[in-house]
């Protein structure tokens, strides 16, 4: 069982907004400015796409953001698009020097 | 551009040690950097396994800290993980990256591509 929960899936129409939660504890999400969102398509390696809560990497679209809220992170995909369609997994430090991970959306475009 | 790259068997027998190395291209495993391995269960979650600083720190999840040894090769640009005591739990995909972010558990980029191992007789 992850230490970050996540819905198991989400899902939207093209052009549409989503928005994926990741809820945590006082001890990871809660404690600390280091949620960061991966996008992991099918066979393939993860891949950053939201870091520090809300900032993006160089070469990752503007369609993707991030944000906080006491113990939940969120990840809102705007103007969704076919290519959008993959897993993703929420993360964030933990105390003592621990690394925690939710179990995983299943982001589907309809 | 930083590539990482994993190798090692790709079956292990219960109750051995699995033993992986990450050759790292385009960069120096030694130029002040952390490196650190994630692993990932067929068709289950992530899991951070732990990460090595360039100074031979290394920082473990509990969970697993008693059966982990990560370590690194500058010479080689190459950084390793053993694990020892292996089960059936510990088939995963395992995966070699680059901690972001100043310290060892930030945010994770690169990822290497990944190389399966199973466990079993």
């Amino acid at each position: 069982q992850s230490a970050l929960t996540q819905p198991p899936s989400a899902s939207g129409s093209p052009g549409q907004s989503v928005t994926i939660s990741c809820t945590g504890t006082s001890s990871d999400i809660g404690g600390y400015n280091y949620v960061s969102w991966y996008q992991q398509h099918p066979g393939k390696a993860p891949k950053v796409m939201i870091y520090e809560v809300s900032k993006r990497p160089s070469g990752v679209p503007d369609r993707f953001s991030g944000s906080k809220s006491g113990n939940t992170a969120s990840l809102t995909v705007s103007g969704l698009q076919a290519e959008d369609e993959a897993e993703y997994y929420c993360s964030s430090y933990a105390a003592s020097n621990n690394v925690e991970f939710g179990g995983g959306t299943k982001l589907t475009v309809l | 551009q930083l590539q990482l790259q994993e190798s090692g068997p790709g079956l292990v027998t219960p109750s051995e040690t699995l033993s992986l190395t990450c050759t790292v291209s385009g960069g120096s495993s030694s130029s002040r950097n952390y490196w650190g391995w994630i692993r990932q269960p067929p068709g289950k979650g992530l899991e951070w396994i732990g990460t090595i600083y360039y100074t031979g720190t290394t920082y473990y999840n509990p969970s697993l800290k008693s059966r982990v040894t990560i370590s690194e090769d500058a010479s080689k640009n190459q950084l390793s993980l053993r694990l020892s005591s292996v089960t059936a739990a510990d088939t995963a995909v395992y995966y070699c990256v680059r901690p972001q972010g100043g310290f060892c558990c930030n945010w994770f980029d690169p990822w290497g591509q990944g190389t399966l191992v199973t466990v079993s007789s």
